[in-house]
């Protein structure tokens, strides 16, 4: 089956500093990558939608300037949360699909960001 | 408001036994897919369903739709305690860009 990485798995980081999650699909490519948060107990809620090569759409209330998505390659992506706070704290899980096959779609294991 | 919801929101089984869960749409779908997903961690696919489908099995699992009612079920036969987890439906929504909106998600505790 496809492997999706990403890193790290958890993170606790101080309110203002920025953090990169990183996305990679490690056995196939992804031209599109899907960005994904999801609180405590709660469903999943598509932040934004990316493009190899191109600028990332985000979803309706999503702050593009916040969460900085870069999808340089077929197999990375990356979220910056930007000036985190402590409502930032989330699940957050990518979704890479595949480039081969266009309606699968496969899910990274999280990252578990706590701002304090 | 949410395109999925499920019932219920939580179901307690012992083992052995069936667990069945709802999953409700609102818009026309290209399909509709079910995920696992245990506490903390990712999620994995179970079973895609496109929308002239009716019926779907894979090992234990048996999914439903009926696009006519707009909803979904998944049956899990013979639980085991290793299926506890929280389950969720996803649709794909027509004209949707084949993006995936997932349900409310139902948690599902099999004790032995």
């Amino acid at each position: 089956g496809a492997v999706v990485s990403q890193h790290p798995s958890r993170v606790i980081c101080k309110s203002g500093t920025s953090v990169k999650i990183e996305c990679r699909s490690l056995d196939f490519q992804a031209t599109t990558m899907f960005w994904y948060r999801q609180f405590p107990k709660k469903s999943l809620m598509l932040m934004a939608t990316s493009n190899e090569g191109s600028k990332a759409t985000y979803e309706q209330g999503v702050e593009k300037d916040k969460f900085l998505i870069n999808h340089a390659s077929l197999t990375l992506s990356t979220l910056t949360v930007t000036s985190a706070h402590p409502e930032d704290s989330s699940f957050y899980i990518c979704s890479p699909r595949p480039r081969d096959y266009p309606y699968e779609q496969y899910f990274g294991p999280g990252t578990r960001l706590t701002v304090t | 408001s949410q395109q999925g919801e499920e019932d219920p929101q939580a179901l307690s089984i012992q083992e052995g036994e069936n667990a069945t869960m709802n999953c409700s749409y609102k818009t026309s779908i290209n399909n509709l897919q079910w995920y696992r997903q245990n506490s903390g961690r990712g999620l994995v696919h179970l079973i895609l369903i496109r929308s002239n489908e009716r019926e779907k099995h894979s090992g234990r699992l048996r999914v439903t739709l009926d696009t006519s009612k707009k909803s979904s079920s998944l049956l899990i036969t013979a639980s085991r305690a290793a299926d506890t987890a929280s389950y969720f439906c996803a649709t794909d929504r027509t004209g949707g860009g084949n993006k995936l909106t997932f349900g409310t998600g139902t948690q599902l505790k099999v004790e032995l």
